[in-house]
C-alpha cells in the first residue's frame, strides 16, 4: 500500500498571501488529521476530518481551514500568512472507526512552508 | 498546553546501551502512543498502549503505563546508532485528537 503522501514538499511564501497544503491518505483510510510543528511549540494539533466532515480543531485561528472530499483526500488552507506560520505541517491519516479514541496514525513527510 | 510532557528533553548514550525515556499526561486517556521522528521528516507509530494495559513489547520496545501516575515509559533496549531520532508520546484526551509532547531527542553514538 501507498503511504501518505503530501504535496507540495516544500513552499516559500510571502506575509500576506494564501497557501494550499495537499494530503492523499492511505487507500481506505477515511480520517486525517493535520498537525503544525515548531521548534518552539512542537507539534500541534489543527484539525480532524472523517467522512468529509470535521470532527474536532485545535486552537487556531480562522485563518486556517481544512477540507476533505469524497475520496478521502484532504487539503488546508492557511490565509493571510504571518512570519510565525512558517513550520512543517504534517497530515496523518487512520482508519478512523474506533469511536472517539484515536487510531493509529500514519505521517506523511510533511510540507515545509516557510513564510517572508 | 501540551497534554503529554516527555522526561529527559535530550538523551546521548552509547550503542548497545538501553534508553528509557518517560511521558507524564494531566487528564485520563483511552490509550497513548508513541511516535518516532527522524530529523525534519514525517512520524513514524511505535506502539500503541491501551488504558486497560499496562505492558506492551515490540521487538527492542517495550511501553509501560501507569495510569494512576499518569506516567508512561518507552525503553528501546540495545540501541543501534539508526535508533537516533526524537521520541513523542501522544495522547487522546479528547475526541478524534491527538496531543502530543514536545519529545525526546534520542542520540545513540557508534
Amino acid at each position: 500500500k501507498a503511504g501518505v503522501t503530501q504535496t507540495p514538499r516544500y513552499l516559500i511564501k510571502t506575509r500576506g498571501q494564501q497557501v494550499t497544503l495537499s494530503c492523499s491518505p492511505i487507500s481506505g483510510h477515511r480520517s486525517v488529521s493535520w498537525y503544525q510543528q515548531t521548534p518552539g511549540q512542537g507539534l500541534q494539533f489543527l484539525f480532524e476530518y472523517f467522512s468529509e466532515t470535521q470532527r474536532n480543531k485545535g486552537n487556531f485561528p480562522g485563518r486556517f481551514s481544512g477540507r476533505q472530499f469524497s475520496n478521502s483526500r484532504s487539503e488546508m488552507n492557511v490565509s493571510t500568512l504571518e512570519l510565525g506560520d512558517s513550520a512543517l505541517y504534517l497530515c496523518a491519516s487512520s482508519l478512523g472507526l474506533s469511536g472517539r479514541s484515536s487510531d493509529t496514525q500514519y505521517f506523511g513527510p510533511g510540507t515545509r512552508l516557510t513564510v517572508l | 498546553s501540551q497534554q503529554g510532557e516527555e522526561d529527559p528533553q535530550a538523551l546521548s548514550i552509547q550503542e548497545g546501551e538501553n534508553a528509557t525515556m518517560n511521558c507524564s499526561y494531566k487528564t485520563s486517556i483511552n490509550n497513548l502512543q508513541w511516535y518516532r521522528q527522524n530529523s525534519g521528516r514525517g512520524l513514524v507509530h511505535l506502539i500503541l498502549i491501551r488504558s486497560n494495559e499496562r505492558e506492551k513489547h515490540s521487538g527492542r520496545l517495550r511501553v509501560t503505563l501507569d495510569t494512576s501516575k499518569k506516567s508512561s515509559s518507552l525503553l528501546i533496549t540495545a540501541s543501534r546508532a539508526a535508533d537516533t531520532a526524537s521520541y513523542f508520546c501522544a495522547t487522546d484526551a479528547s475526541n478524534y485528537k491527538l496531543t502530543f509532547g514536545k519529545g525526546t531527542l534520542l542520540t545513540v553514538n557508534p
